[in-house]
């Protein structure tokens, strides 16, 4: 079947633009997470979901980041008044249960943010 | 905070040869332990669990360890092939709202042929 999807794959942004990044988790999926990957790191925590509820927002790093995921299947994440520190390759994973610690986590190929 | 180590260098291998892969953390006892591959340009794919009462895990040709008082993890490719270059990183489960992961840095493996 069909992996996590996200587009775009890659966004320029200027600095001080708005851009929305979405993110299509496995069907039937509850559980759905955003990660946040500099260049040379590891992913990071931003937040998570199950279904349409944000349970966990606390890795967000200002209140210029923003997710969503209205009737629990796409979330968007939306980051306003862009930044050159908020270009990272954007991933999102989503996980078949709600709060299972031993579920699988599946990715998406994730999206390159560049801000000039 | 948490905080997860891995070899940032490289581990550069002849093919044939095992590859042992290192991931150390502190400030945390973590009930489970997950290594990922991530390719350039794609995301990480999922390899191996362990739990916090198993010592060791195997599948295939990919071995993983957990030593709960040391707080580390080796992970070992056996045999080891130039498709298994990659970048392999080590996730702990934090067991918060969810099962975030939170993740090393990650070490890039090159098998030489």
């Amino acid at each position: 079947g069909a992996g996590v999807s996200q587009s775009p794959r890659y966004k320029v942004a200027k600095r001080g633009q708005d851009v929305a990044l979405r993110c299509d988790p496995i069907s039937g999926h509850v559980s759905l997470f955003w990660y946040q990957q500099a260049l040379g790191q590891g992913p990071e925590f931003l937040t998570y979901f199950q279904n349409e509820a944000q349970l966990d927002k606390s890795g967000l790093p200002s209140d210029r980041f923003f997710a969503e995921r209205p009737e629990g299947s796409v979330s968007t994440l939306k980051i306003q008044r862009t930044q050159q520190e908020d270009s990272a390759v954007y991933l999102c994973a989503s996980s078949l249960h709600p709060s299972r610690p031993m579920d699988t986590q599946y990715f998406g190929p994730g999206t390159r943010l560049t801000v000039l | 905070s948490q905080k997860i180590e891995q070899n940032s260098e490289a581990l550069n291998i002849q093919e044939g040869k095992t590859a042992t892969l290192t991931c150390n953390y502190t400030n945390y006892s973590p009930a489970y332990l997950q290594w990922y591959r991530q390719d350039p340009g794609r995301g990480p794919v999922f390899l191996l669990l362990i739990r916090e009462n198993e010592k060791e895990k195997r599948k295939e040709r990919l071995k993983v360890t957990f030593d709960t008082t040391l707080k580390q993890s080796l992970f070992q490719i056996t045999a080891s092939q130039p498709a298994d270059s990659a970048t392999y990183l080590c996730a702990l489960v934090m067991g918060n709202a969810g099962n975030m992961l939170t993740f090393g840095g990650g070490t890039r493996l090159m098998v030489k042929p």
